[in-house]
């Protein structure tokens, strides 16, 4: 099960800025850098956002990411139809030997 | 620009051995980077399930540890995965990745999966 916890939807209709959320612990988002996942529909997931906000080459501006504490969030500024996708984070967890976990994932909804 | 492919059986019969492959292409395995599988539970989220560097290091989710076995065969530029004495719990899109894993200059650790395969439906079923 999933030690990151993000809410299951989000929603906006086109032009608006939405934000995910997703909540940690001191074992990984707390002492590590953050990544986001887009997932649409039906093929693999591709890097969204690295360490905590950093975007890869091809990756929009309007997807921008942040990190306080034990939580961090992705947003959307100008929401489009294509932005309609799941969404995960993902940091790496200290604690038993180290591994890689994901979050709950949220579906984006453009309305 | 690398890729990567998985392959393998796409049935798979409870309590056995679910094996697959992950051909790399566009980069050589050897060069440095881990080399992960992800999984996909249909209408679920994403499970991490362990990563393994070309010299054999690795790293697995705890939870699946027990039950994993990764390797790498650098001469055909591919990494597997075994898991055993499934379930139709395993059922699921498998994924392999390429694992970026380093230290920042502030010495904090960086990990994230930047190139992915298409991913690969097995279903464990009689």
């Amino acid at each position: 099960q999933s030690v990151l916890t993000q809410p299951p939807s989000a929603s906006g209709t086109p032009g608006q800025r939405i934000t995910i959320s997703c909540s940690g612990s001191s074992s990984n988002i707390g002492s590590n850098y953050v990544y986001w996942y887009q997932q649409l529909p039906g093929t693999a997931p591709k890097l969204l956002i690295y360490e905590n906000n950093q975007r890869p080459s091809g990756v929009p501006d309007r997807f921008s990411g942040s990190k306080s504490g034990t939580s961090a969030s992705l947003a959307i500024g100008g929401l489009r139809s294509e932005d309609e996708a799941d969404y995960y984070c993902a940091a790496w967890d200290d604690s038993l030997s180290g591994h890689y976990v994901f979050g709950t994932g949220t579906k984006v909804i453009v309305l | 620009q690398v890729q990567l492919q998985e392959s393998g059986p796409g049935l798979v019969k409870p309590s056995e051995t679910l094996s697959l492959s992950c051909a790399v292409s566009g980069f050589s395995i050897s060069t440095g980077y881990y080399w992960g599988w992800i999984r996909q539970p249909p209408g679920k989220g994403l499970e991490w399930i362990g990563s393994i560097y070309h010299s054999g290091i690795t790293y697995f989710n705890p939870s699946l540890k027990s039950r994993v076995t990764l390797s790498v065969d650098t001469s055909k530029n591919q990494f597997s995965l075994k898991l055993y004495s499934v379930t139709a719990a395993d059922t699921a899109v498998y994924y392999c990745a390429r694992h970026d894993s380093t230290y920042d200059y502030t010495d904090i650790r960086t990990d994230y999966l930047d190139s992915w395969g298409q991913g690969i439906l097995v279903t464990v079923s009689s």
